[in-house]
């Protein structure tokens, strides 16, 4: 089965400041994409950042940016300069492309707290 | 990306009635999903809307509680039949294809019922 972990049910971080959200998962297969989406109290659902399994680099988008360690499953998001609009609930999701479908899974989430 | 539009954005129902969902794309997309997210909880597939044929439940779904339409590439329906306080969460349609190798969501509907 594949899953998707988020060890962090709850983190702070004073504003300014930078902050890193954990992520793990679990799945056999080689070709995927990973994603941390935002989810603020308005209940939209905001993509941050998307990564490749097949490129190595890291994906940056603005203050936000990600560790992708392959090998180990990991997936973690570093928020840089972190701003109040930043404070929601963050989550990790894992997408796998089977028999032409998409499928994707989701982690718990990180409820985030930017203090002032 | 894909805007996708999501009514009514919350609503108050009674036990015993039913709500339709509507959600619309503002571009033409494979595939179109219905997810369920209970109070504090992570988000978990109901059914994948396909056009043309019925939609795929996921374990624990039925089509009988959770009737899907999915008239063309751009729309879909979700209602959630004779509700009870159990069926209280936020529903969210999204978007998104293969080609695509991303997934976009409406605003969300927050049910309350009573």
């Amino acid at each position: 089965a594949q899953t998707v972990t988020q060890s962090q049910p709850e983190m702070s971080v004073q504003e300014a400041e930078t902050v890193t959200l954990s992520c793990t998962y679990d799945t056999s297969e080689n070709n995927y994409y990973l994603f941390w989406y935002k989810q603020p109290p308005s209940r939209q659902m905001i993509l941050v950042i998307r990564q490749e399994a097949y490129k190595q680099q890291n994906a940056t988008e603005n203050r936000f940016s990600v560790n992708f360690q392959k090998a180990a499953k990991s997936f973690s998001l570093k928020i840089s300069d972190s701003q109040l609009g930043d404070t929601a609930m963050y989550f990790c999701a894992f997408m796998t492309l089977q028999g032409g479908g998409q499928n994707f899974v989701f982690g718990p989430g990180t409820r985030l707290s930017v203090l002032p | 990306s894909a805007v996708i539009s999501q009514k009514p954005s919350r609503d108050i129902c009674q036990r015993g009635t039913s709500l339709t969902i509507q959600c619309q794309v503002d571009s033409q997309v494979t595939m179109m999903f219905w997810y369920r997210q209970q109070p504090g909880q992570s988000l978990t597939l109901i059914a994948t809307a396909n056009q043309g044929s019925e939609a795929t439940y996921e374990s624990g779904f039925v089509i009988d509680k959770f009737p899907i339409s999915r008239p063309n590439l751009t729309f879909s329906t979700l209602t959630v039949s004779n509700m009870s306080p159990e069926d209280s969460s936020i529903y969210l349609c999204s978007a998104g294809g293969a080609g695509r190798g991303k997934l976009f969501f409406g605003s969300g509907t927050q049910l309350s019922v009573l």
